[in-house]
């Protein structure tokens, strides 16, 4: 079963915040990070292993709640660069499924 | 090192025709992986694999079969392609359950 990601697109303006959640109805091993840019293959920022762990990738971070199934990523101070979809995938019994995704589009 | 290879970048099938999606690897990953990308659903999973000799469905399995004779190898089939079957294909290997490395990707249309 596919993870839910919230929200489903975000506009921003340059040097703004936002936050892309993701939550899964099973247990979770852990969570992955992935951005797509137009006509690409998805690219891995960074994936979540522990209960609670917090990573970072440049201004990208992210974090894991793995009691509740649920990850948040960060993007802070936002560049030009940070245009694309984010994914998040999920990984139990070595099975990963990725979310419906969240296109960001970040404008000068 | 030419991480994950996916042929072809572009197909064009009439329906009922068949055809195979090679994807291959050369990091000595246990686990392959394919999905299909459609506008507003992400990536879905269609079939994976978690070491030569053993493959395991998805969540879109129907219209696709696989076979993993070989750690490097994971090439997807499809039966008897059907217009539903139009979409963005992504083979992917992961090592160690860490992150996953994509092919290109196939763009695939079915007439």
């Amino acid at each position: 079963q596919q993870p839910v990601q919230s929200p489903q697109a975000v506009i921003l303006r340059e040097g703004e915040d936002a936050v892309i959640n993701c939550s899964s109805s099973k247990a979770l091993y852990s969570v992955h990070w992935y951005r797509q840019k137009h006509g690409e293959a998805p690219v891995f920022l960074m994936i979540l292993l522990k209960g609670g762990e917090q990573k970072g990738h440049d201004k990208i971070s992210a974090s894991f709640n793995e009691k509740k199934q649920q990850s948040s990523l960060y993007l802070t101070a936002s560049q030009l660069s940070y245009s694309g979809t984010y994914f998040c995938g999920t990984e139990n019994d070595y099975k990963l499924s990725f979310g419906a995704g969240t296109t960001v589009t970040v404008r000068a | 090192n030419a991480g994950v290879t996916q042929t072809p970048k572009f197909q064009v099938l009439k329906t009922g025709q068949s055809m195979t999606l090679q994807c291959a690897q050369d990091m000595n990953h246990e686990y392959m992986s394919w999905y299909r990308q459609d506008p507003g659903m992400g990536l879905r999973l269609i079939h994976y694999s978690v070491g030569a000799g053993i493959t395991d469905q998805g969540e879109v399995p129907n219209g696709y079969n696989v076979s993993r004779s070989t750690t490097e190898d994971f090439p997807l089939r499809l039966l008897s392609a059907a217009p539903s079957q139009t979409s963005v294909y992504f083979c992917a290997s992961i090592g160690g359950r860490t992150e996953a490395f994509f092919g290109q990707g196939t763009r695939l249309t079915v007439v």
